[in-house]
């Protein structure tokens, strides 16, 4: 079975400018989270989609947005991008929304804001 | 306060030895599942072991385990012969149950950087 995959891996935006990353999960696996991983923040949750609809939000402008397809692959966009948008972003897939789902992390899509 | 600790920045061990990473944890949910990832220079984070809130035995996956202790809110790992390949950050994260809302989000402690020595 194919992992949780991330496109694009690398991105180089500058500040003003919107950015989509994408994020297809594992086969079979309808929930779909984003975390922001910065050296200063740690890893922060942003928001959680299942079933085409965002259930959980994280701490986070609305700057950011996210949505969620029918084959549950699912994209997000960072708009009118700050310097401190810089980040790891990294999208995690489980099989169902529950407690003790284990979340399986993708490669993770590096964005630079310069 | 913090969700989860994890108090050791960094840790040294020698290869084919066993570490224990801390982890100490925050909830009044009686509903939580605590994880560990293991994230690579490369970036990915892969999952290593779980544990339920309502499990009585410690999780084990190879040469994984994890020391839940309830009472005292921790979920220490347990790497049992290091091998140079686990040099990585290692992070706990916990899940809370439904307190009012939909919890699902996992937090994250802000990691452990684990170097194994030849």
């Amino acid at each position: 079975k194919a992992g949780v995959t991330q496109t694009p891996r690398y991105l180089i935006k500058t500040r003003g400018q919107q950015v989509t990353l994408s994020c297809s999960p594992i086969s079979g696996h309808r929930s779909v989270s984003w975390y922001q991983q910065t050296p200063g923040q740690g890893l922060q949750f942003l928001f959680e989609y299942f079933s085409e609809t965002q259930r959980n939000k994280g701490n986070f402008p609305g700057r950011f947005s996210g949505r969620q397809f029918s084959n549950s692959r699912s994209e997000m966009n960072v708009s009118t991008l700050e310097l401190g948008d810089s980040a790891l972003y990294l999208c995690a897939s489980s099989l169902d929304r529950g407690l003790y789902n284990e979340q399986f992390f993708g490669p993770g899509t590096r964005l630079t804001v310069l | 306060a913090q969700k989860i600790t994890q108090t050791q920045p960094g840790m040294f061990v020698q290869e084919k030895e066993a570490v224990t990473l801390d982890c100490t944890y925050d909830t009044s949910d009686q509903s939580y599942g605590l994880f560990w990832y293991k994230q690579p220079s490369s970036g990915e984070m892969i999952f290593l072991i779980y544990q339920g809130s309502y499990d009585e035995q410690n999780a084990t996956e190879g040469r994984y385990s994890l020391n839940f202790q309830k009472a005292r809110k921790s979920a220490n790992l347990v790497i049992s012969a290091s091998q140079l390949g686990d040099s990585a950050m290692y992070f706990c994260a916990m899940r809370e149950g439904e307190s009012g809302g939909s919890n699902y989000k996992l937090t994250f402690g802000k990691g452990t950087l684990l170097t194994v020595n030849p």
